[in-house]
């Protein structure tokens, strides 16, 4: 079964910092993607990284993707406090998606 | 029409009701899915229709009865819940059969069994 992880789970930072999360994931797949998710909301898609070396950027946020390594990165530069959120990547392979563990964005002024 | 949709939003139900979750989308996408979601935890996958075919069951409870009626749509039957049971619970769609695989997540409906 494929297993994802997300490092930090919880992550506090001040206004203006910057920060990065990390997803990993235990076996091959090409395609992993980004969501953001406000309390009691839905899922909101963010990236979508196809390819070894892929690279997206949307404002203050910059997602990143190494197939050999199994890891994506999502970067957040100068953060601001809308960027509160929990976010979420997701591995898919065979039309099946699996989900990481998530990472709880404070962003404090 | 990039938007999926679920009604209702709200359900309370009692142990012994039976209900239905609806979601639609007319994106033409041939791939469905819905997921359970508890608080502070990632989505979990309950089941997965492929043109219109179920394809996959992750091991749910019987008191949950999926069905998918044609490629717009998809209902989720409820039948003697257990209060954890209460969750959000997410439709989600994508194309099937080309790439990119995005999902696209419905609004979801918050479910409380009583």
């Amino acid at each position: 079964e494929l297993k994802v992880e997300q490092n930090p789970l919880f992550l506090s930072m001040q206004e203006g910092k910057n920060y990065t999360i990390y997803c990993n994931y235990s076996t091959t797949s090409d395609r992993l993607y980004w969501y953001r998710q406000d309390p009691g909301k839905s899922l909101e898609s963010l990236f979508v990284l196809l390819s070894n070396g892929a690279v997206k950027q949307e404002g203050r946020l910059m997602a990143s993707l190494d197939t050999k390594a199994r890891l994506s990165t999502l970067h957040i530069t100068a953060a601001v406090h809308d960027l509160s959120a929990t976010y979420f990547c997701a591995v898919e392979t065979g039309n099946q998606f699996y989900f990481g563990t998530g990472t709880s964005l404070t962003v404090i002024p | 029409d990039t938007e999926v949709t679920q009604t209702p939003k709200h359900l309370v139900m009692g142990m012994t009701n039976k209900k239905s979750l609806k979601c639609e989308q007319h994106m033409g996408h041939r791939a469905m899915y819905w997921y359970k979601q508890k608080a502070k935890k990632p989505p979990e996958l309950m089941f997965v229709y492929s043109y219109e075919k179920l394809s996959i069951n992750e091991s749910v409870p019987s008191r949950f009865s999926p069905e998918c009626p044609n490629s717009s749509l998809l209902n989720l039957h409820l039948h003697a819940l257990q209060p954890e049971d209460s969750a959000l619970y997410l439709c989600a769609s994508s194309p099937r059969g080309r790439g990119p695989y995005e999902q696209y997540f419905g609004p979801g409906t918050r479910l409380t069994v009583t």
